[in-house]
């Protein structure tokens, strides 16, 4: 089955930029989407089809998504964006969901 | 606009049928390329995908849990229901329904509040 992996950490200081990647088998061949979650809340969509922000998004956000691998990039990070990150993708008709990278803002 | 709300049972025995409802509004799943899925999120650990259907009845499972699952939908209700077969107490988990937009190859884009389910004896 098809599987997206992410790095279970990344920290990074405020004001400055967050990179997470997302990789899997030809994933630039695929959309990829990004969802934020902070303790006890649900999931927040925050790029779809690779780099598009929905309406609410701040634009520190943006996505990339090539070869591989799809990146996540908050620019500028605050305290706010300390939160756990997912990437999603589509393969073979099945929603699939990377494992998830905590997002520390030291 | 659009909401979702996750309801069941909040406890259940080992090897019981789990049957959650997801109630929406805001959308209709008759609209094309509007479908609801079902995620799951053990404690403390990444999100699941579980199964989907779309606006033409079409209906997509997990690889590993689709001989357990059985997804409908009540367009006249804008309710949407998961059926899990056999639990175990490794499906303890919050379970949430989020509506996916851009047919089978769109994304999540609303979710509900999600429902804490524990499977013990």
């Amino acid at each position: 089955s098809y599987e997206l992996t992410q790095p279970p950490s990344v920290s990074v200081s405020p004001g400055q930029t967050a990179s997470i990647p997302c990789s899997g088998d030809k994933l630039g061949d695929k959309y990829a989407s990004w969802y934020q979650q902070k303790p006890g809340q649900s999931p927040v969509l925050v790029i779809y089809q690779d780099n598009k922000r929905p309406s609410g998004i701040p634009e520190r956000f943006s996505g990339s998504n090539s070869g591989n691998t799809a990146t996540l990039t908050i620019s500028g990070t605050q305290a706010m964006d300390e939160a756990d990150y997912y990437c999603q993708a589509w393969d073979s008709s099945t929603v699939v969901f990377g494992g998830g990278t905590k997002l520390t803002v030291l | 606009q659009v909401t979702l709300r996750e309801s069941g049972p909040a406890l259940v025995k080992p090897t019981q049928t789990l049957t959650l409802t997801c109630t929406f509004s805001g959308f209709s799943l008759t609209t094309r390329e509007m479908c609801v899925s079902w995620i799951r999120q053990p404690p403390g650990k990444a999100l699941e995908w579980l199964a989907l259907i779309d606006w033409d009845d079409d209906k997509y499972y997990s690889t590993s849990l689709k001989t357990r699952l059985t997804i409908s939908k009540d367009t006249s209700k804008n309710q949407v229901v998961l059926t899990v077969t056999n639990v175990d107490p490794v499906d303890t988990a919050t379970y949430y329904c989020a509506r996916i937009i851009g047919g089978s190859s769109g994304w999540p884009d609303y979710w509900g509040q999600g429902t804490l389910v524990t499977v013990s004896s």
